[in-house]
């Protein structure tokens, strides 16, 4: 199956401090990337849906100006978690769709995050 | 409501048993149907999509009910390395995730 890597694959943070997310295709092209997160005993719940070169699309109560997306290439995403806060720690994970088959993701490994 | 419901578990079952997880969902106009497996700390991982004819893939078998908004997962003579958690997934215009079940096979 298709390949998609995270870095880092865990940070540790001080509070208010901005942390940066890579989610790349490693062997195809992402048309459509999404980014999820998890809390612990929780259900992973979409964040956002980023389309290459175009704004992100984000799910309701995802705040936009505190978890910047950008999709400049169709193999890479970011997330950037502005001003962090211990609130925002959690399991973040990314996924990558290459449009063919819409429905079909194929997820990174996840970046875990704490925030002191 | 959550829009995806499963049996949080845990399920302990011994090695060669027989287990079955269900899982309802809440919006008719819902797609497509999956389960996806989620070790602890990693990502999901699918395990099969679920039609409404019902399908197999080995030990495992997967089946939709539309009407009732209902769908399983059996899994045969569980191994060790089932043990996992178990997430029934739904797709309306995205994915939507149950919190799942986990799973415990012992020897």
């Amino acid at each position: 199956g298709a390949v998609v890597s995270q870095h880092p694959s865990w940070v540790i943070c001080k509070s208010g401090t901005s942390v940066k997310i890579e989610c790349r295709s490693l062997d195809f092209q992402a048309t459509t990337m999404f980014w999820y997160r998890q809390f612990p005993k929780q259900s992973l719940m979409l964040m956002a849906t980023s389309n290459e070169g175009s704004k992100a699309t984000y799910e309701q109560g995802v705040e936009k100006d505190k978890f910047l997306i950008n999709h400049a290439s169709l193999t890479l995403s970011t997330l950037t978690v502005t001003s962090a806060h211990p609130e925002d720690s959690s399991f973040y994970i990314c996924s990558a769709s290459s449009g063919v088959v819409r429905e079909t993701q194929y997820f990174g490994p996840g970046t875990r995050l704490l925030v002191l | 409501r959550k829009e995806v419901e499963q049996d949080p578990g845990p399920f302990n079952v011994p090695e060669g048993a027989t287990v079955a997880f269900n899982c309802t969902y809440s919006n008719s106009a819902s797609q497509s149907f999956f389960w996806y497996r989620q070790d602890c700390r990693k990502e999901p991982k699918l395990l099969m999509s679920v039609y409404s004819s019902g399908n197999e893939d080995g030990r495992f078998t997967a089946q939709l009910n539309r009407a009732s908004q209902y769908i399983s997962l059996l899994i045969r003579v569980s191994q060790l390395s089932d043990s996992a958690t178990y997430l029934c997934v739904v797709r309306t215009d995205k994915l939507i995730f149950g919190t799942g079940t986990r799973l415990q096979v012992f020897p």
